[in-house]
C-alpha cells in the first residue's frame, strides 16, 4: 500500500520538550508532506520534502527523509501548548496523495 | 477565493436520503481531491480530479458515491441512499500542479451525520 504509517499513534510531552514523529511507507515517492489538524477539521500543510532531499527546516520544524529506509521523521523543537494537534504524513506518488493514520500530539503545560 | 470552501459545514440526514456536498477550490487550481475521515481516524482517499483527465475514482467505497467537477472548478460529491456508516467528515483539497514545493490547501470539511 502507498499509505504512510505514523509512529507513535499518540505522544504526550511537557511544554518545551521536543516531539518526534515518524512515518514509514512502502512504495516509491515523488515527495512526502506533513500536515497538522486541529479539532478534526481542515488540515494545514506544514512542510513538503522531495524524494531527492534529505532534510528540510521550517521554523521549529525539522523533517528528514531516508528513501533507502522509506521513512521520514518530523521533529518539533521547543514545543508549545498550541502545538497540540494531530499530525499526518502524506505520500505523493505518481498521482494521488495518500495519508497515514496520524499521530495525536498532546503538549502538557 | 482565498481558500477552499466547503458547504454545508454540517449536514444531518436520515438514513436512505441522498446528500450533496460541495467544494469550491482555489481559483485556478487544477487538482481537486475528496477525502473522508471518520472520528479519530486518518484520511481515506475517495476521488481525485486533475485538469481534463479522467478522475481517479479508485477510493469511492461503493456505487452509492459519485462526484463530478464542472468546468474544472466546483466539485460536488453525492451520496445516494445514505447509511449510518457514511457518517464522517468529508474533506476537499485543491492544488495547482506545477506551482512549486507547496502542499495542498484543505477546506474545513463537511461533517455528515446519518441518523
Amino acid at each position: 500500500s502507498q499509505q504512510g504509517e505514523e509512529d507513535p499513534q499518540a505522544l504526550s510531552i511537557q511544554e518545551g520538550e521536543n516531539a518526534t514523529m515518524n512515518c514509514s511507507y512502502k512504495t516509491s515517492i515523488n515527495n512526502l508532506q506533513w500536515y497538522r489538524q486541529n479539532s478534526g477539521r481542515g488540515l494545514v500543510h506544514l512542510i513538503l520534502i522531495r524524494s531527492n532531499e534529505r532534510e528540510k527546516h521550517s521554523g521549529r520544524l525539522r523533517v528528514t527523509l531516508d528513501t533507502s529506509k522509506k521513512s521520514s521523521s518530523l521533529l518539533i523543537t521547543a514545543s508549545r501548548a498550541a502545538d497540540t494537534a494531530s499530525y499526518f504524513c502524506a505520500i505523493q506518488g505518481a498521482q494521488k496523495l495518500v495519508f497515514g493514520q496520524g499521530t495525536r500530539l498532546t503538549i502538557n503545560p | 477565493g482565498a481558500g477552499v470552501s466547503q458547504s454545508p459545514s454540517n449536514k444531518v440526514t436520515e438514513k436512505g436520503k441522498d446528500v450533496e456536498l460541495r467544494c469550491d477550490p482555489i481559483s485556478g487550481h487544477t487538482a481537486l481531491y475528496w477525502y473522508r475521515q471518520s472520528l479519530g481516524q486518518g484520511l481515506e482517499f475517495l476521488i481525485y480530479f486533475q485538469g481534463n483527465s479522467a478522475p481517479d475514482k479508485s477510493g469511492l467505497p461503493s456505487d452509492r458515491f459519485s462526484a463530478e467537477r464542472t468546468g474544472g472548478s466546483v466539485s460536488t460529491l453525492t451520496i445516494q441512499r445514505t447509511q449510518q456508516e457514511d457518517s464522517a467528515v468529508y474533506l476537499c483539497a485543491s492544488y495547482f500542479l506545477g506551482q512549486g514545493p507547496y502542499g495542498y490547501t484543505f477546506g474545513s470539511g463537511t461533517r455528515l451525520t446519518v441518523v
